[in-house]
């Protein structure tokens, strides 16, 4: 069974203040890990997918790595904008049926003080 | 604009009574998803759908059903069989059958349903 953990459940950043999110995951077979961004009572926001391990991509602020066991999502100098709870998923390879379900994580609420 | 809307975003419902939540995708994506969140939980997969005519249950189907028909859309009906409904649901697609990679899946805004 695929699971995903992130932490810390929450996160109190001072604004400029640098920090990383954490995702473990387990699964079978790994074919993408997703990062999204969920403001609240919104839908979530996509913003990353990585496929396999040493990638790396940045979007402004956002930094988001992935290895065999974990993503890490680094927050550069963030602004209060980027308070948010911030969801980790995986895809796993799996049979044709299953088409491309996600399995997520609980996310990590963050919030940046001005 | 190409996207996925949800309607309605608030939904009240009594105890005993069905009610459907709408789900139309304008990106011509294949497949289509419904998730149900819960404060402290982690989205939970209810349905998909891959192709027209066709959908398979999730994790947590008991309770709900679903229809596609079109390519477009993808309602979802919550039964009076649904223990625990109040909660945020929400939808999404992807472009399917890329065998190679992983296929991102896109959100709509929300229902929040209420059953009173």
């Amino acid at each position: 069974e695929d699971q995903v953990t992130q932490s810390p459940e929450a996160l109190r950043l001072q604004e400029g203040e640098s920090s990383s999110l954490n995702c473990s995951y387990t699964v079978s077979g790994l074919r993408g890990l997703f990062w999204y961004r969920q403001d609240p009572g919104k839908g979530p926001e996509f913003l990353f997918t990585l496929y396999s391990a040493g990638e790396e991509k940045e979007k402004e602020r956002l930094k988001a790595t992935l290895t065999k066991k974990e993503s890490f999502l680094h927050i550069t100098a963030p602004k209060p904008e980027d308070s948010a709870t911030y969801l980790c998923a995986v895809q796993a390879w799996q049979g044709e049926t299953s088409g491309s379900r996600l399995t997520f994580g609980e996310g990590t609420q963050l919030t940046v003080n001005p | 604009d190409g996207g996925i809307t949800q309607s309605p975003k608030y939904l009240f419902r009594k105890e005993g009574q069905n009610v459907t939540l709408s789900c139309e995708q304008n990106l011509n994506h294949d497949a289509m998803y419904w998730y149900r969140q819960d404060p402290g939980q982690g989205l939970r997969l209810i349905y998909y759908s891959q192709i027209v005519n066709d959908f398979q249950k999730g994790d947590i189907a008991e309770g709900y059903s679903v229809s596609r028909e079109k390519k477009e859309s993808f309602p979802l009906t919550v039964t009076s069989a649904q223990k625990n409904p109040t909660a945020f649901y929400l939808c999404a697609s992807s472009i399917e059958f890329r065998l190679d990679r992983a296929n991102t899946q896109y959100f709509g805004p929300g229902t929040r349903l209420t059953v009173l």
